[in-house]
């Protein structure tokens, strides 16, 4: 059984600080992964999708790497900003349609 | 881009009652859709996965006959939570993937979720 799991639970960082959010997957048969935004209350917005042929993507200040051989993937967003408190969470897709998603790190950046 | 529109955002029932929510996908066709639960400060959890036109399949532990998903139209599934209890209070949201692999970021678009509260 697939398993996805995030840590730290939680972070809490002053602003201007960079942040790396950690995702690891026990399945090596990854067909991409989703970074997603949630913020308290909402639906999830896609942040960046990592194809599993691809080793990270790139979006103004956030960076995801993919390592399929460690089964680990990376969120970083530089500089980060109070905007960006809310909780990330990582999603794994193997063949098929299904989403396995991790636990979430939620995120809290001090003005 | 790819839209998912979910309604209600927020409903309150008395225990008992049955409540629908609705997840339309506006600019696409989607074939499959997807109905998660979640916990609060807890991840999504899916519950169902539908197609057009056929049965959902229900992940293990989910009840079908409590949990009805109905996906009658390419752009059009229903989540009927029937006989409500307070442990079904929860925050739902449906997941809308289109027939064209790739639409969107990574061919899925979410709701704005239901927050579910059994009183």
């Amino acid at each position: 059984k697939q398993e996805v799991t995030q840590i730290p639970a939680a972070l809490s960082v002053p602003e201007g600080e960079n942040l790396v959010l950690n995702c690891s997957f026990t399945d090596s048969a990854i067909y991409n992964l989703q970074w997603f935004r949630q913020d308290p209350g909402k639906g999830l917005t896609s942040l960046l999708l990592i194809q599993s042929s691809q080793r990270e993507q790139t979006s103004g200040r956030l960076n995801a790497s993919l390592d399929k051989s460690s089964g680990r993937s990376t969120l970083y967003i530089a500089a980060s900003q109070p905007g960006d408190s809310a909780t990330y969470l990582c999603a794994f897709k193997a063949a098929g349609n299904k989403l396995t998603f991790g636990g979430g790190t939620r995120v809290l950046v001090k003005p | 881009g790819a839209v998912v529109s979910q309604h209600p955002s927020r409903v309150i029932c008395k225990s008992g009652t049955s409540v629908k929510i609705e997840c339309r996908s506006l600019d696409f066709q989607a074939t499959t859709m997807f109905w998660y639960r979640q916990f609060p400060k807890q991840s999504l959890m899916l519950m169902a996965t539908s197609n057009e036109g056929s049965k959902a399949t229900y992940e293990q532990g989910v009840e079908k006959d409590k949990f009805l998903i109905n996906h009658a139209s390419l752009t059009l599934s229903t989540l009927t939570v029937t006989s409500a209890h307070p442990e079904d209070s929860s925050f739902y949201i449906c997941s809308a993937r289109s027939r064209h692999s790739g639409q969107g970021a990574g061919g899925y678009t979410f709701g704005s979720g239901t927050r579910l509260t059994v009183v």
